[in-house]
């Protein structure tokens, strides 16, 4: 149990365009759902908390217009990396809290090169 | 905002050899997660701490939930080479309304056949 989806696993995109990647509960609901990106060799950094139905609280740093998330369902979260550049370049990984759970269970990331 | 200071940053070991990393924190924490990630993939929850004493174990893990509720260890027994990766602390502090994980930086343990 406690399956965590995303798609895709990596993708390879040009400066300028959109990327959206898709995070799944496979076997759980989940209010919340995380996002996460991750540099080589370093520490996971929270970006943003995704909550069911409502709008999404971002970190200080990251800009809300630029990485769009929608939590639509209690099983699904998309993050969109808008006009994205070389330096949005990264391993972006998301997460699910279960109801009633203070347990987070991580997807397998997505591997995000902007060319 | 909240620090947790994993160490050691990395560990080197025989195979057989057992193996012990740490978090600690000025804060208390009401909860104490252990993750592990392999290269390219995202963490795996290995085991969850609820209440302050608390040791549990997981086939060759076992991590204890600290009594003052600031700090967490994790032993692995007979390592394997399989057990390599990074391995993660993350935690809830007392004050945190958000139910955002707080993570260590992370102990990078490499195992030599």
């Amino acid at each position: 149990g406690a399956v965590v989806s995303q798609h895709p696993s990596r993708v390879i995109c040009k400066s300028g365009t959109s990327v959206k990647i898709e995070c799944r509960s496979l076997d759980f609901q989940a209010t919340t759902m995380f996002w996460y990106r991750q540099f080589p060799k370093q520490s996971l950094m929270l970006m943003a908390t995704s909550n069911e139905g409502s709008k999404a609280t971002y970190e200080q740093g990251v800009e809300k217009d630029k990485f769009l998330i929608n939590h639509a369902s209690l099983t699904l979260s998309t993050l969109t990396v808008t006009s994205a550049h070389p330096e949005d370049s990264s391993f972006y990984i998301c997460s699910a809290r279960p109801l009633s759970s203070y347990e987070q269970y991580f997807g397998p990331g997505t591997r995000l090169t902007v060319t | 905002g909240q620090q947790l200071n994993q160490s050691p940053q990395s560990m080197f070991i025989q195979e057989g050899e057992d193996v012990s990393m740490n978090c600690t924190s000025s804060s208390i924490f009401n909860t104490w997660l252990w993750y592990k990630q392999e290269p390219g993939e995202g963490p795996v929850l290995l085991i969850a701490l609820y209440k302050a004493g608390e040791l549990t174990s997981n086939g060759r893990l076992t991590a204890q939930f600290g009594i003052t509720r600031k700090d967490s260890f994790l032993n692995i027994s007979a390592s394997i080479p399989s057990d390599v990766g990074i391995y993660f602390c993350a935690g809830h502090p007392k004050n945190n309304a958000g139910n955002m994980l707080t993570f260590g930086g992370g102990t990078r343990l490499m195992v030599k056949p």
